[in-house]
């Protein structure tokens, strides 16, 4: 039972435009969202997050926004640069545990032409 | 400060084998965590710890074992391996499982396992 979903396995920008990825949940217990950033052959690194009280979050280039209602998740990276591409995670976390487990999506695969 | 190292970077194994991966962080965390990634399955959680001589199951714990006896060490052991073990195995740690961004796991550069 997949708790967090990428529904898109690729993805594919032009250099300067906006790149959008999405992510879908289904627990009501999650509560806090992040945004894990992937080079091959190197750990995830963290890139943005949010909590449940908010709706948006944004660090420079990159915005992530939240729908509760619709359990949804998506991050906004404008203007998308030849460097970010990579394999992004979403992952969620319901912090009432007090064990900081994540739960993973599948990833997205961002490729951004020059 | 090195962050979070993991040894070793590749292995391969016999079905059957045994070893331990061992993950170190300097960054005096309390928690860790281990992972595997496969492709199309995102990381998944196989172990973690939330403190010093404390060891908890995650989402896919059979056929591994930890241990946490030193706060900056975590073991993962394979005590017989099988191919479905075949895998990058990627280690982290936080401070505490929180939400805010002093919480965030740090990864490790993972270590990638192949079992024949």
């Amino acid at each position: 039972d997949q708790q967090v979903k990428q529904n898109s396995p690729s993805l594919s920008v032009q250099e300067g435009r906006i790149s959008i990825l999405n992510c879908d949940y289904t627990n009501s217990m999650f509560d806090y969202f992040l945004w894990y950033k992937k080079y091959p052959a190197e750990g995830p690194t963290f890139l943005i997050s949010i909590s449940s009280i908010k709706d948006k979050n944004e660090d420079g280039r990159f915005t992530v926004f939240l729908n509760k209602s619709a359990k949804h998740l998506s991050l906004h990276i404008v203007p998308s640069q030849p460097g970010d591409s990579a394999v992004y995670f979403c992952a969620a976390s319901n912090t009432g545990s007090n064990t900081g487990k994540l739960i993973f999506g599948q990833g997205t695969t961002l490729q951004v032409k020059p | 400060n090195a962050g979070v190292t993991q040894t070793p970077k590749f292995r391969v194994l016999k079905t059957g084998q045994s070893m331990t991966l061992l993950c170190a962080q300097d960054m005096n965390h309390e928690y860790m965590y281990w992972y595997r990634q496969d492709p199309g399955m995102g990381l998944r959680l196989i172990h973690y710890s939330v403190g010093e001589g404390t060891t908890a199951k995650g989402e896919v714990p059979d056929g591994y074992n930890v241990s946490r006896l030193k706060k900056q060490n975590f073991l993962l052991g394979l005590e017989s391996a099988a191919p479905s073990q075949t895998s990058v195995y990627f280690c982290a740690s936080s401070y505490v499982g929180g939400s805010n961004e002093a919480d965030t796991q740090y990864f490790g550069p993972g270590t990638r396992l192949t079992v024949l």
